[in-house]
């Protein structure tokens, strides 16, 4: 059974960072792409980032480029997003989810950027 | 950066009604498409891909059609368990995008 656990999340002040992990299990982690997909409170879905299976192609929405760095490390089936300058319009829960149809997607993590 | 139009935003419905929602892109996507369903506090979960084929264990009332920049998700005989809100997703080309969204509401 495919799992992804996001962890990380907390509360934060604008300008400060958080390092959000997700831990899969269940399928072949170093054959998948992965994704970031975060969801502000009340409002729709966004696409944060992705990255392929070797971490040869990544990418990251236009709001989060510059600030946001997606990783993961397929020895540890693991995979990472350090989030740095945050600001308040970051605040969302933040999803991982796997391939870039997101067949399956975590239960999420909370960040909320406040002071 | 391709943009998903979903209509209607939401709907009132009754149970054992029949659904249909619809989802257009800013260009062609080929059948490069998915359908979500979510509910309140939940995470989203895939109920189709490549616009018309099941994920595993997600029931025939659910079903996708369209290619190209039109596209259409069908509920066929609403249960309790199918109101929620649905999203189509483009994952032809970077950066993957979303609809707005379509919450299909209990009449």
């Amino acid at each position: 059974e495919v799992q992804l656990v996001e962890s990380g999340g907390g509360l934060v002040q604008p300008g400060r960072s958080l390092r959000l992990s997700c831990a899969a299990s269940g399928f072949k982690f170093d054959d998948s792409a992965m994704h970031w997909v975060r969801q502000a409170p009340g409002k729709g879905l966004e696409w944060v980032s992705g990255i392929t299976w070797n971490s040869g192609f990544i990418d990251y929405a236009d709001s989060v480029k510059g600030r946001f760095t997606i990783s993961r490390d397929n020895a540890k089936n693991s995979l990472y997003l350090q989030m740095n300058s945050l600001r308040a319009e970051d605040t969302a829960f933040y999803y991982c989810a796997k391939d870039v149809d997101l067949a399956y997607w975590g239960l999420g993590t909370l960040v909320t950027v406040s002071s | 950066d391709i943009q998903m139009t979903q209509s209607p935003s939401s709907l009132s419905a009754s149970v054992g009604d029949s659904v249909t929602i619809t989802c257009r892109a800013s260009q062609a996507i080929g059948n490069f498409l998915a359908w979500f369903q979510q509910k309140p506090g939940k995470a989203p979960k895939s109920l189709i891909y490549k616009a018309s084929i099941l994920q595993s264990g997600v029931p025939s009332k659910f079903s996708g059609s369209g290619s190209g920049t039109d596209f259409t998700l069908t509920i066929t005989s609403l249960q309790p368990e199918d109101f929620a809100t649905y999203y189509c997703q483009q994952y032809n080309t970077y950066p993957l995008t979303f609809g707005g969204g379509t919450k299909v509401e209990l009449k």
